[in-house]
C-alpha cells in the first residue's frame, strides 16, 4: 500500500492567493481528517470526513479555509486568501473506522508526508 | 534518561541506553492512547497504542505505560539507537473523531 499520498510537498505562495492542497486517503478507510502542525500550536485537527462526509470542521480557524471529499479516494483542503499566519505543515491523515461503540479509533490513523505551505 | 513532564521538552540519551518518555493527558473520558514518531520531513507514524482498559502494553522495543489515576502516559524504548532521534508524541482520543496530540518530546540519541 502507498500510504497516505499528499501533493504538492512544498508550496509558496503571495498573500491574497488561493491556495489547494490535495490527499489521496489509503485505499478502503472511510475517515479521513486533516491537520495542521506549527512549532506553536503543534498538530491541530482541522476537519474530518467519514464515507466523503464532513463530520467535525469546528476545527476549521475562519471561512477563508475550506474542504471537500468528493469521493472516496481524493480530498482537498483549500485557502482563500492565502495569509502569512496560514504558514505551516498541513497533514491528511485517515483511519480505517471507528469504533461505533466505544466511539474510539480501533485503528490508529496513518499519516501522509505533509505539504509544507509558505505564505509570504 | 527520563523526561519529566512537558516541561523538558528534549530528551538526549547514548545510544544502548534505555530512553522513557512521558506525557500527561488532559481529558479522564479518554479511553484510547497512541504514541507517534515524526521523523524530519515527514508525518507521524504509528508507534503503539493502548486502550484504557490496559496499564501496560508492549512492541517490539517499546512499551507504553497507562496510568490513568493520575493521566499519565510513558513510553519506554530499550536498547535506543540512532535511528530512534526523532519528535514523539503522544495522542488521546477524548470523543469520537478527536485525537488530540501533545506538544511533543524531541530524542536525541549520542552514538
Amino acid at each position: 500500500d502507498a500510504g497516505v499520498i499528499q501533493s504538492p510537498r512544498h508550496e509558496v505562495t503571495e498573500m491574497g492567493q488561493e491556495v489547494t492542497l490535495r490527499c489521496k486517503p489509503i485505499s478502503g478507510h472511510d475517515y479521513l481528517f486533516w491537520y495542521r502542525q506549527t512549532m506553536m500550536r503543534g498538530l491541530e485537527l482541522l476537519i474530518y470526513f467519514n464515507n466523503n462526509v464532513p463530520i467535525d470542521d469546528s476545527g476549521m480557524p475562519e471561512d477563508r479555509f475550506s474542504a471537500k471529499m468528493p469521493n472516496a479516494s481524493f480530498s482537498t483542503l483549500k485557502i482563500q486568501p492565502s495569509e502569512p499566519r496560514d504558514s505551516a505543515v498541513y497533514f491528511c491523515a485517515s483511519s480505517l473506522r471507528l469504533d461505533r461503540f466505544l466511539g474510539s479509533y480501533n485503528s490508529p490513523l496513518h499519516f501522509g508526508n505533509g505539504t509544507r505551505l509558505t505564505v509570504t | 534518561g527520563e523526561n519529566v513532564g512537558l516541561h523538558l521538552p528534549t530528551l538526549s540519551v547514548q545510544e544502548g541506553d534505555n530512553s522513557i518518555i512521558n506525557c500527561a493527558y488532559s481529558n479522564s473520558a479518554s479511553d484510547y492512547f497512541i504514541w507517534y514518531k515524526q521523523e524530519s520531513g515527514k508525518g507521524p507514524q504509528f508507534i503503539i497504542d493502548i486502550r484504557s482498559n490496559m496499564d501496560k502494553r508492549q512492541g517490539q522495543r517499546v512499551t507504553v505505560l497507562l496510568n490513568k489515576t493520575v493521566k499519565h502516559l510513558s513510553l519506554q524504548i530499550a536498547a535506543t539507537q540512532p535511528g530512534d532521534s526523532a519528535v514523539y508524541f503522544c495522542a488521546e482520543n477524548p470523543e469520537a473523531g478527536k485525537l488530540i496530540f501533545g506538544q511533543g518530546t524531541t530524542l536525541q540519541v549520542k552514538p
